[in-house]
């Protein structure tokens, strides 16, 4: 069975702390894709990282960092110093893959807001 | 690029009346999904064509919603009749084999509120 649990329905924090969203996946594929998508309250959802996994290294990317950890089955995402513009909701995503079609599946979301 | 286009933006309808929504896709991206969100979850998949033959329907239910892509390109989804149940956003994204691995394109979105 597929499936992306994201325990945190909301965080609130203050502008400029840090954030961490948490994002633990199931999965018996061996070959899989992981995304997070931030959909702000226009309702688009907006990719914001890819990583395979083949792929355990951590990226960052301005304020945005991710830490892949195969063993845990995590994919979580930190917001350094947020800021209000952060304020969306974010969703984890777990892509199977197969010939030329994929099938994603998502979290729950995790409503992240920032207060000024 | 134009983006991912959807219509209308938000409808209001009493249960057990129908209900369309259009999209069109990126143009040149073969491969176009519909997806169900409701509120406070995360996107559920509908229907996947692939042109305009269908790839995934496993989770479309069939005994009130279908799903057209007649010339590849546009696509139209059609609830009826409505239920409550069938409140939700309802997404729409378009894909290209040629794009990354799994990149989705979403449009904004349907919002469908049934009284």
């Amino acid at each position: 069975a597929q499936k992306v649990t994201q325990a945190q329905t909301e965080i609130s924090v203050v502008e400029k702390e840090d954030v961490t969203l948490d994002c633990v996946y199931e999965t018996r594929d061996t070959t899989y894709y992981l995304f997070w998508y931030k959909q702000p309250p226009s309702g688009e959802l907006v990719f914001l990282i890819r990583r395979n996994s083949f792929d355990e290294q951590n990226e960052i990317s301005g304020r945005y960092s991710w830490n892949f950890q195969k063993s845990t089955s995590s994919f979580n995402f930190t917001i350094t110093a947020s800021q209000v513009v952060d304020s969306a909701v974010y969703f984890c995503a777990l892509i199977r893959l197969y010939s030329s079609a994929s099938k994603i599946i998502f979290g729950s979301g995790t409503r992240l807001s920032i207060r000024p | 690029e134009a983006g991912v286009a959807q219509s209308p933006r938000y409808k209001i309808i009493e249960k057990r009346q129908s209900v369309a929504f259009w999209c069109n896709p990126i143009s040149g991206h073969a491969t176009l999904y519909w997806y169900q969100q409701i509120l406070g979850q995360g996107p559920k998949l509908l229907i996947q064509f692939q042109n305009n033959g269908v790839v995934d329907d496993s989770q479309l239910p069939k005994d009130r919603f279908s799903a057209e892509r007649l010339k590849g390109v546009d696509s139209t989804l059609k609830i009826q009749p409505a239920k409550l149940e069938d409140s939700a956003v309802y997404l729409c994204a378009s894909s290209s084999p040629r794009g990354s691995p799994g990149e989705q394109f979403f449009g904004p979105g349907t919002r469908l509120t049934v009284l």
